[in-house]
Parts: structure tokens; C-alpha cells; sequence
């Protein structure tokens, strides 16, 4: 079966930092690029980060250059997103998808970052 | 590039047709010769799924009552018969450039 699966996400207070996970199963990971996607509550769908098939090229949504970097390791199907310097407007449902042909065809369930004290 | 649904929110009855618009800022074609302009729907509680990709070309297991066309900048996304599992947001993507932009969303509920 073919499936994203996030983890990672919780509770964190304002300045501190989260590192999310995304595990690929059933698909040929290294051959995609990959993408993170988050939600606000209640809010529409937000593009965050994307990165190619061998980690060489990252693009980023220009609001959180510097704050955010997303990752992968091929060798365990594995894409990551550090998220630091935390602030109250990042609470949000993340999810990975997989890039294919201009889309995004495959998503994750999504985990909830929440930035609270 | 921007992205604009409209409308944002329709209540439609069981078996009738709905559409929804989406309007890019600036040309979303490739040099491939196609759109680069997908469609998702999130239902209540799920994550979002693809519907279209390139502008008309219908997902894996995307019933064929759904269509989609392009005209220019301007999108639109055909339902021809909607059903009660068609309930959710709809959100038009563009891809051809980053930042990747999505249209603010247009929900559908059933009258």
C-alpha cells in the first residue's frame, strides 16, 4: 500500500523548535520530489517547502526562510522539516505529499504542531 | 502567483451539477503545452485529495462525472451530478512555480 505517514508534531512553546517526520511506504521515494503542506485551523491549505529527488534543491515559502528546513534520507524513505524559532501563527495540521507531474498526488493524515505557553 | 475560487461556498442538491472558477494571476502553462493547475477536495476530517492535474486530466479512482477545463488564466472544475460523498472544500493549485499557490478553498454541502 502506498502511504505517507507524518509524525512528530505537539506541543511547543513560542521560540522553541519541532522537528517533523515523514515516513514513505509502497512508493519509490528517492525518485520523487517531495513536499510539505500545512493547514491553520480553520484555514485554507498553505505550500511550506519542497525538495527534489536528491536533496539538492530546496525551495521555501519566503515567510519562513531561515526558520524552516526540510530534509531527506533516501536510505530510509524518510523526509524531515526542522522547524525553529516557533511563533503562535505556525499552529497547524502539516502534511507531507509526494510531487508528481506539477500535482500532488499522494498525502499523509497529517500531524498537528500547536506553538502555545 | 495568485490563485482566486469562486465562490467560496455553494449548497447544491443531490443530482444537480455544481462548478467551480479559479483564476490565476498570470499563465500557468508550461512549455510542455499544459497546465500546470490541479484540483483537490478535502473532505470533513480527511487530508486533501487529488482530483485533476493538469488542468483536465482526472486522478486514479476519480469518478468521470468529475471534468476539468481551462480557458487562459481561468480554471473551472465540473461536477455533473453531484452525490453526498462529494461534500468538502475545494482547492485549485498551481504548480508551474515557486511559491506552489493554492485558491482560498470553495465549500460544497449538499441542500
Amino acid at each position: 500500500e502506498v502511504q505517507l505517514v507524518e509524525s512528530g508534531g505537539g506541543l511547543v512553546q513560542p521560540g522553541g523548535s519541532l522537528r517533523l517526520s515523514c515516513a514513505a511506504s509502497g512508493l519509490t521515494f528517492s525518485s520523487s520530489w517531495m513536499t510539505w503542506v500545512r493547514q491553520g485551523p480553520g484555514k485554507g491549505l498553505e505550500w511550506v517547502a519542497n525538495i527534489n529527488q536528491d536533496g539538492s534543491q530546496r525551495n521555501y515559502v519566503d515567510s519562513l526562510k531561515g526558520r524552516f528546513t526540510i530534509s531527506r534520507d533516501n536510505a530510509k524513505n524518510s523526509l524531515d522539516l526542522q522547524m525553529n524559532s516557533l511563533r503562535a501563527e505556525d499552529t497547524a495540521v502539516y502534511y507531507c505529499a509526494r510531487s508528481a507531474g506539477w500535482a500532488f498526488d499522494i498525502w499523509g493524515p497529517g500531524t498537528m504542531v500547536t506553538v502555545s505557553s | 502567483i495568485v490563485m482566486t475560487q469562486s465562490p467560496l461556498s455553494l449548497s447544491v442538491t443531490p443530482g444537480e451539477p455544481a462548478s467551480i472558477s479559479c483564476r490565476s494571476s498570470q499563465s500557468l502553462l508550461h512549455s510542455n503545452g499544459h497546465n500546470c493547475l490541479s484540483w483537490y477536495l478535502q473532505k470533513p476530517g480527511q487530508s486533501p485529495q487529488l482530483l485533476m492535474y493538469l488542468g483536465s486530466n482526472r486522478a486514479s479512482g476519480v469518478p468521470d462525472r468529475f471534468r476539468g477545463s481551462a480557458s487562459g488564466t481561468d480554471f473551472a472544475l465540473e461536477i455533473s451530478r453531484v452525490e453526498a460523498e462529494d461534500v468538502g472544500v475545494y482547492y485549485c493549485m498551481q504548480g508551474l512555480q515557486a511559491p506552489v499557490t493554492f485558491g482560498q478553498g470553495t465549500r460544497l454541502d449538499i441542500k
